[in-house]
C-alpha cells in the first residue's frame, strides 16, 4: 500500500529557503499527481500548487507564484519555498491527487521561520 | 479564483444529535465533463486532513454512513446524522473544478 513519507521538521531564518520532500513508499508518482497544501497557525488549509508527472504539468497558486517550485522524479516530489518570513511558519502537506480529490496525505512537515 | 464560504465557523453538538455544515461557492462547480468536483475533508487535532466525501455525495473508503453530502451548483451541505466523539475536528469544503483549488475557512466541530 502506498504511503507518502515527508521529510523532517525544519527551522529556517527569514529570507532563506526550504525544500520539503514527499516520497512514495511502495509505489511511484508516474501514474498520479501530487499536490501541496499548508496549514498555518490559526488559519485554514491552503492549496499551494501541484504537479502531474504524467502530463508534465505544474500549477501554482497565484499567492505563491515566484516563490514556490514544485518538482518530482519517479518516487519523490519536492516543494521549495523561497523568501521565507514568519507567515510561512506552517505544516506543509503533500497529498495524492486523483481526479481532483486528495485521497492520500503525508503526515506533514513543520517549517518554522524564526530569527 | 473561486471563493468557498462555510457556515457556521464552529458547531457544538451533543453526542447522538445531528450536525450540518453549509458551503457556498462563488461560481457554479459543475464542470464541462458533467462532474462537480466538490469535496469535504476533516482534520483531527495533530493529524493530516482526510477525505470524507468526493463529487458532492460519494463517501470515501472507510467513511461511516452517518456522513452524507448533498447539493449542486453553488450550494452544498455536509450532514452527520448522529455525532460521535470521534467526529471532533475541523471540517473543510474544497472545490477542484477550477484552478486554483480553494478551501472553505473551516468549521470546528466540538462535542457538548
Amino acid at each position: 500500500q502506498v504511503q507518502l513519507v515527508q521529510s523532517g521538521a525544519e527551522v529556517k531564518k527569514p529570507g532563506s529557503s526550504v525544500k520539503v520532500s514527499c516520497q512514495a513508499s511502495g509505489g511511484t508518482f508516474i501514474n498520479y499527481a501530487i499536490t501541496w497544501v499548508r496549514l498555518a497557525p490559526g488559519q485554514g488549509l491552503e492549496w499551494m500548487g501541484g504537479i502531474n508527472p504524467m502530463f508534465s504539468s505544474i500549477n501554482y497558486a497565484r499567492k505563491f507564484q515566484g516563490r514556490v517550485t514544485i518538482s518530482a522524479d519517479d518516487s519523490t516530489a519536492y516543494m521549495e519555498l523561497t523568501g521565507l518570513d514568519s507567515e510561512d511558519t506552517a505544516i506543509y502537506y503533500c497529498a495524492r491527487n486523483i481526479s481532483h480529490r486528495f485521497d492520500l496525505w503525508g503526515r506533514g512537515t513543520l517549517v518554522t521561520v524564526s530569527s | 479564483e473561486i471563493v468557498m464560504t462555510q457556515t457556521p465557523r464552529s458547531l457544538s453538538v451533543a453526542p447522538g444529535q445531528p450536525a450540518s455544515i453549509s458551503c457556498k461557492s462563488s461560481q457554479n462547480l459543475l464542470q464541462s465533463d458533467g462532474k462537480t468536483y466538490f469535496f469535504w475533508y476533516m482534520q483531527k487535532a495533530g493529524q493530516s486532513p482526510q477525505l470524507l466525501m468526493y463529487e458532492i455525495s460519494s463517501r470515501f473508503s472507510g467513511v461511516p454512513d452517518r456522513f452524507s453530502g448533498s447539493g449542486s451548483g453553488t450550494d452544498f451541505t455536509l450532514k452527520i446524522s448522529r455525532v460521535e466523539a470521534e467526529d471532533v475536528g475541523v471540517y473543510y469544503c474544497m472545490q477542484g473544478t477550477d484552478l486554483p483549488y480553494t478551501f472553505g475557512q473551516g468549521t470546528k466541530l466540538e462535542i457538548k
